[in-house]
């Protein structure tokens, strides 16, 4: 693994069903972070988690649920989908969550729920 | 409330220069970011200013001015794969980058 890894790359899910967006880093990073990116929209933050143990919610965080049990992981869940939750799904990192700490990005998952 | 303003499609020539402006309102500012995002591919960090002035990095050079709330990003010798969304991203007082729509850039021959 060299970066960050998401998995999986595309998913169509039916409205209703459970669906867990897996997110790895190899990089030792503390901070991590969750986005989605809509057509027309700037990418909107989910959930972040500064370091391992801590979570917290971004701008969009509703119908979303994100743990961080270690350094290299950080899952997000759809616990109910809904099709507004259509999107492409970005985890990203950085080394802290303050100034000049670039974050690097996954590959994406593309998420249609119907 | 927090806000980005920075025009959402750009066209130029091939060899030619281009400047995406970018002007913002923040809660806070602890430095601005510029990403570029090729489609269908995650973005990718092209600089950061913190301090008024220019800063140059090859054929990429990012301008701040932080009492104007305004950062351009200057592209010279444009080249196709220069085709892109090019991401304005200030950083605001809890260190969460708020980011813009996005401008989208069209190299032509």
């Amino acid at each position: 693994i060299a970066g960050i890894t998401q998995a999986p790359t595309s998913q169509i899910l039916a409205a209703g069903r459970r669906m867990t967006l897996r997110c790895t880093q190899d990089m030792r990073h503390n901070a991590m972070y969750w986005y989605r990116q809509d057509l027309g929209l700037g990418l909107r933050l989910i959930h972040y988690s500064n370091t391992a143990g801590t979570t917290g919610k971004g701008e969009v965080p509703d119908g979303y649920s994100v743990s961080r049990a270690n350094t290299d992981d950080f899952p997000l869940t759809l616990a109910s989908a809904v099709p507004s939750q259509t999107s492409v799904y970005f985890c990203a990192s950085s080394e802290r969550e303050t100034a000049y700490n670039e974050q690097f990005f996954g590959p994406g998952t593309r998420l249609t729920v119907l | 409330g927090q806000n980005i303003d920075q025009p959402t499609e750009m066209t130029a020539t091939e060899g030619a220069i281009v400047q995406i402006n970018c002007t913002y309102q923040t809660s806070g500012f602890n430095g601005l970011f510029w990403y570029q995002q090729h489609a269908g591919e995650a973005p990718t960090f092209l600089s950061y200013n913190v301090l008024d002035g220019l800063e140059e990095k090859g054929r990429f050079s990012s301008f701040l001015s932080r009492s104007k709330g305004y950062s351009y990003l200057l592209l010279k010798e444009l080249q196709m794969k220069d085709s892109a969304s090019y991401l304005c991203a200030p950083l605001d007082s809890n260190y969460q980058l708020i980011w813009g729509a996005g401008t989208k850039l069209i190299i032509k021959p």
